[in-house]
């Protein structure tokens, strides 16, 4: 059972353009997302993270925006670059008593075309 | 500072061989686990750790021990390596409760 969602295997943007990635989850017990960005050949980096208690938190060109009732919550990138293409998974962690364990989605690979 | 290192980065093993997946992290993070990589299925954690001396397992921890004895050091053994154990690893650190976990460049590993 896949608790954490991402529908869109892959997402073509034109640079300059927003770049929207999203990802739905099913345990109302996560509390604690993140999306982090992968490379090929190295270890996955942290981007941004937004707590339950917010809907939105913004990091210079990224925003992630989380609607609790939906159970939903999407990356933005403003202006989308070449350097962002790369893959993107969403995380989700739950409660203090599961500590750090994350719970990946399975990635969407996004292609910032010049 | 060199982060979470991963040695090795890549192994062949032969079906029933046993082998230890070696990481360290220099940043005295309290929290460390490891995750698997398949096409696919995003990451998902084997065994993680709170502390030197505590270890639990994750989603996936069958044919896989972990072990904790400083707070640097998490090794991952396969003591019996399966073609199903085919995967990239990753293993990952930080401070305890909800803070961001810094990951290792991942090891490729290849049962045959």
């Amino acid at each position: 059972d896949q608790q954490v969602k991402q529908n869109s295997p892959s997402l073509s943007v034109q640079e300059g353009r927003i770049s929207i990635l999203n990802c739905d989850y099913t345990n109302s017990m996560f509390d604690y997302f993140l999306w982090y960005k992968k490379y090929p050949a190295e270890g996955p980096t942290f981007l941004i993270s937004i707590s339950s208690i917010k809907d939105k938190n913004e990091d210079g060109r990224f925003t992630v925006f989380l609607n609790k009732s939906a159970k939903h919550l999407s990356l933005h990138i403003v202006p989308s670059q070449p350097g962002d293409s790369a893959v993107y998974f969403c995380a989700a962690s739950a409660g203090t008593g599961g500590g750090n364990k994350l719970t990946f989605g399975t990635g969407t690979q996004l292609k910032v075309e010049l | 500072n060199a982060g979470v290192t991963q040695t090795p980065k890549f192994q062949v093993l032969k079906t029933g061989q046993s082998m230890t997946l070696q990481c360290a992290q220099d940043m005295n993070h309290e929290y460390m686990s490891w995750y698997r990589q398949d096409p696919g299925m995003g990451l998902r954690l084997i065994h993680y750790s709170v502390g030197a001396g505590i270890t639990d397992q994750g989603e996936v921890p069958n044919g896989y021990n972990v072990s904790r004895s400083t707070t640097e050091d998490f090794p991952l053994r396969l003591l019996s390596a399966a073609p199903s154990q085919t995967s990239v690893y990753f293993c990952a650190s930080s401070y305890l409760i909800k803070d961001t976990q810094y990951f290792g460049p991942g090891t490729r590993l290849t049962v045959l």
